[in-house]
């Protein structure tokens, strides 16, 4: 059956450093695959999308890569602040999207 | 611009009753979707609308119905309400049903069945 994989451990940086969160998956070959921000007690709003034949997208401070040999997508956040501080979603899609069940990001002084 | 409307934020429900929860989109968006989100299972797709008139199940859908009389609203109904059922449910809606879409999400309806 399909699997997407984050990190269920929360992820705790300095201020200022890089922040790089994993989405791996199996049995599945996405066209698309999205990243998705989610604050306590709020809906997830979208950051990112990269297609499958796209290796890296940037946007600010924030990358994304994805490889479809390895079935992995990174997201890095670059000069993290603790506003960064949130769960971040990976979404894989054909038809439909299916998320993952996300990585807690804490960015300390 | 409102975006995602979802009412109500919270609600506590016992066992057998029924509710409606109501999702209200102003940004003309074709498909609108229900998911559920529970610790440790992320979000799961329930029912989703790919326009006025049509539903469609998704992974979880037994135990709830879904009404789209309006393209701007989708209705989620439970009609004899479960322990099981308590959740956070997000409502979104995205322009077109492509996964190279992004969804626009609600605030979520707290949902508590004792």
């Amino acid at each position: 059956s399909q699997k997407i994989e984050q990190n269920s451990e929360a992820l705790n940086i300095q201020e200022g450093k890089t922040a790089t969160l994993t989405c791996n998956y199996t049995n599945y070959s996405p066209a698309y695959l999205q990243w998705y921000r989610q604050d306590p007690g709020r809906g997830p709003v979208f950051l990112l999308l990269i297609r499958e034949n796209e290796k890296e997208k940037r946007k600010e401070r924030l990358k994304v890569t994805f490889d479809t040999t390895l079935k992995q997508s990174l997201f890095h956040i670059t000069a993290s602040q603790p506003a960064d501080s949130a769960t971040y979603l990976c979404a894989l899609g054909g038809n439909k999207l299916t998320f993952g069940t996300g990585t807690q990001l804490k960015v300390e002084l | 611009n409102a975006g995602v409307t979802q009412t109500p934020k919270f609600r506590v429900l016992k066992t057998g009753q029924s509710m409606t929860l109501l999702c209200a989109q102003d940004m003309n968006h074709e498909y609108m979707y229900w998911y559920r989100q529970d610790p440790g299972m992320g979000l799961r797709l329930i029912h989703y609308s790919v326009g006025e008139g049509t539903t469609a199940k998704g992974e979880v859908p037994d135990g709830y119905n879904v009404s789209r009389l309006k393209k701007q609203n989708f209705l989620l109904g439970l009609e004899s309400a479960a322990p099981s059922q308590t959740s956070v449910y997000f409502c979104a809606s995205s322009k077109q049903g492509n996964s190279n879409q992004p969804q626009h999400f609600g605030d979520g309806t707290r949902l508590s069945i004792l």
